[in-house]
C-alpha cells in the first residue's frame, strides 16, 4: 500500500465548477500535511498547508481528518489557470524533514 | 532571487557514462533532498541530507551517490548511467524553521535526464 494515495484523475470540469480532491495516508505518525501544485514540466510549489481545524485561502479550502487519515482540497469557482496536478504531501514525525508525496491528481478546467 | 538552483537543466547520457547534478540553495536551509519523478510514480526520494557532511538513503538510492561538503550544495552522482535512470530529477531544501511555519519545501526547477 502506498503511504499517500490519491486518485490520479484526470478531473475534467467546466469553468466555475467546484471540485474536490481527496487523499489518504497510511502512517498515523504523520505530522504535517500540505497540498502542492505542479504545472506541466515545472517544479512542485506549495499551495497550502493543511491544519486539523481546516483552513481556507481564497477559493481553496483544505481539511484534515486525523481519525480517518484523509486530507481534502476543495476548489470553488474553478478557473482555467487552476489546471494543474495537485500533490498531496505528508511529513512523518521525524527530525529529517522528509516529505512523502502522493502521485498527484490532474485537474483540467475547460472553458 | 533567493531559492534553489539546479544544473544542468537538460542532459542526454549514453549508458555507462557518469555525471553529477548540482543543487545549490542560498536560504541557509539545513535539509536538502533529491527526488526523481516518473510518470505514474510521483516523486520518490533518492537521498537526503540533514546537514553539512551528512547524507542518508531515501526510497530509491541504488545507482546514485551524493555528497554535501558545503551547507549550500548537494550533489547527486550517477556513476554508470542506465536507461532506467531516465527521469526528471528535483532537488529541494527545507529547514525546521520553515516546517514549523508550514512552508514545506522549496524546489529547484528540475533536471531532465535521458539515458540512451
Amino acid at each position: 500500500r502506498k503511504e499517500v494515495e490519491q486518485d490520479p484523475g484526470p478531473f475534467n470540469v467546466p469553468e466555475g465548477a467546484t471540485v474536490a480532491f481527496n487523499c489518504t495516508y497510511s502512517n498515523s505518525a504523520s505530522q504535517s500535511f500540505f497540498w502542492y501544485r505542479q504545472d506541466c514540466r515545472k517544479e512542485p510549489k506549495l499551495l497550502m498547508s493543511v491544519y486539523s481545524s481546516g483552513n481556507e485561502d481564497g477559493r481553496f479550502t483544505a481539511q484534515l481528518n486525523r481519525a480517518s487519515q484523509y486530507i481534502s482540497l476543495l476548489i470553488r469557482d474553478s478557473k482555467l489557470s487552476d489546471s494543474a496536478t495537485y500533490l498531496c504531501v505528508v511529513n512523518i514525525r521525524s527530525n529529517t524533514g522528509k516529505l512523502i508525496f502522493g502521485q498527484g491528481t490532474t485537474l483540467q478546467v475547460k472553458p | 532571487n533567493a531559492g534553489v538552483t539546479q544544473t544542468p537543466k537538460f542532459r542526454v547520457l549514453k549508458t555507462g557514462q557518469s555525471m553529477t547534478l548540482l543543487c545549490a540553495q542560498d536560504m541557509n536551509h539545513e535539509y536538502m533532498y533529491w527526488y526523481r519523478q516518473d510518470p505514474g510514480m510521483g516523486l520518490r526520494l533518492i537521498h537526503y541530507s540533514v546537514g553539512e557532511g551528512t547524507t542518508a538513503k531515501g526510497e530509491v538510492p541504488d545507482g546514485y551517490n551524493v555528497s554535501r561538503l558545503k551547507k549550500q550544495n548537494f550533489l547527486l552522482g550517477l556513476e554508470s548511467a542506465a536507461p532506467s535512470q531516465t527521469s526528471v530529477y528535483f532537488c529541494a531544501s527545507s529547514s525546521p524553521r520553515t516546517r514549523q511555519a508550514g512552508y514545506g519545501y522549496t524546489f529547484g526547477s528540475g533536471t531532465r535526464l535521458t539515458v540512451v
